[in-house]
């Protein structure tokens, strides 16, 4: 079954550095998203990307971050300059749909830790 | 604003008894409605939807869902643990208008004991 791939699993980095995690969704699905688990807390969403721009963006993702697809396969996330806050799993996940018929599947996710 | 809430962080069963995960949402006008399940190390794994129609939505590894309109529910439901079980579950919330935009609950840990 196709699944979305994200790397690295793990990412340390110190603050102020900027990440970039990486994500491969499943290849005929358009529709592409970010969300982020901080540790103990829910499962929050980032950002909805659809036609190379952004869909709807959440209060969260500020002008430290940004989105990019860089090619026909990869789907990125940027974090410019990181905050120890910034800290959590981020989870990449694509849809066929926009509808909320469509499933989202989900990646394995990128741990960050911002030291 | 759509809100989902799951009523206890932690469930802990028996091998082999009823595992019941709940969850009730909050907007008037009824969501799609999912259940995510993480196991460790691991992404977020669908294991049932409710959009239209049938109100028991049956799902993998043999759980099941009731959509009660009346209670705003999605409760999770299995009649009989196994040990494999033993994860995070996670129930969603989506409004039609809103694309991908999932709305989560703080997630129930489910612990399954011999």
């Amino acid at each position: 079954e196709p699944e979305v791939t994200q790397t690295p699993s793990h990412q340390v980095t110190q603050m102020g550095q900027e990440v970039i995690l990486r994500c491969v969704p499943i290849s005929n699905h358009l529709y592409f998203y970010w969300y982020r688990q901080i540790l103990g807390q829910k499962v929050e969403f980032l950002v909805s990307f659809y036609n190379n721009e952004i869909s709807e963006k959440s209060e969260i993702f500020d002008d430290q971050f940004s989105v990019e697809r860089p090619d026909g396969s990869n789907f990125t996330l940027k974090i410019r300059s990181t905050k120890l806050e910034d800290s959590a799993m981020y989870f990449c996940a694509s849809s066929d749909r926009a509808s909320g018929g469509g499933t989202l599947h989900f990646g394995n996710g990128t741990r960050l830790t911002v030291t | 604003a759509q809100s989902v809430t799951q009523l206890g962080s932690h469930v802990s069963v028996s091998e082999g008894a009823l595992v019941l995960l709940r969850c009730n949402y909050s907007s008037s006008v009824p969501p799609y409605l999912f259940w995510y399940v993480q196991y460790p190390n691991q992404g977020l794994q669908l294991l049932l939807k409710y959009t239209t129609g049938a109100t028991l939505v049956k799902g993998i590894n043999g759980f099941e869902a009731e959509f009660k309109k009346s209670e705003t529910s999605f409760h999770l439901t299995k009649p009989s643990a196994h040990m494999s079980d033993a994860a995070e579950y996670f129930c969603a919330a989506l409004n039609y208008n809103q694309g991908g935009k999932l709305i989560f609950g703080q997630g129930t840990e489910l612990s399954v004991k011999p």
